[in-house]
């Protein structure tokens, strides 16, 4: 079954800092991937998607995030971030043609941005 | 507007006691889905359903019942719930093939 690994559980940083959050997936097949968003109190949102063609996708509110299959990971950039970000960011995969038409989510990353 | 509706958003209740969860979606998905969250493990799939009459389990199914008799509605049935299953739950639907899932506002359920 795939799995979905998210490394920080928590980043704090200040405004205008840029933001990596790592995401790596254990798949050997095709994957469609996604970013989500929770702000604090409010339900998921969709940040950004990959499905195929150009392995760098940009999202909503500045975020970009950068397929690299060698390294089965979807890492999340911002280049500046401002306190509005303080959010729960989730990774999800989505293994085409495994048992089981499901997303498979990492644990989150609580971002934290200091006025 | 396109949404996902859950009904109740908060819901306390005690053991053993039953409970349904209602979701509903207008976009005429054929997908459905319920998540709980729980801190630092993410969001985990307890049960799905491609279609109407159509439905499986997820990675946590145990103390869950779901059905899909409407295309609409996907409620979620604690028979007989337990302190265990205090969570937070989305709701959730997509087309086919998955494109894009919409999320529900969620059920904070708190069970004594």
């Amino acid at each position: 079954a795939q799995s979905v690994s998210q490394h920080n559980h928590h980043v704090i940083l200040s405004e205008a800092a840029s933001l990596e959050l790592g995401c790596n997936y254990s798949y050997g097949g095709t994957v469609n991937l996604f970013w989500y968003v929770q702000y604090p109190g409010q339900h998921l949102q969709l940040l950004l998607k990959y499905f195929s063609g150009d392995p760098l996708v940009k999202g909503i509110k500045g975020f970009e995030a950068e397929f690299i299959k060698s390294k089965f990971s979807f890492n999340l950039r911002k280049p500046s971030v401002q306190w509005s970000d303080t959010a729960e960011y989730f990774c999800a995969v989505n293994a085409l043609g495994a048992a089981g038409n499901k997303l498979t989510f990492g644990g989150g990353t609580r971002v934290l941005v200091k006025p | 507007e396109a949404q996902v509706t859950q009904n109740p958003r908060y819901l306390i209740t005690v053991t053993g006691k039953k409970l349904t969860v209602t979701c509903s979606q207008n976009m005429n998905h054929e997908y459905m889905s319920w998540y709980r969250q729980d801190p630092g493990l993410g969001l985990r799939q307890i049960y799905y359903s491609m279609n109407v009459e159509v439905t499986d389990k997820g990675d946590v199914p145990e103390g869950y019942k779901v059905s899909r008799k409407e295309k609409r509605n996907f409620p979620l049935i604690l028979e007989s719930p337990s302190p265990n299953q205090t969570s937070l739950y989305f709701c959730a639907s997509a087309h086919q093939g998955l494109k894009t899932q919409y999320f529900g506002p969620g059920t904070r359920l708190l069970v004594l």
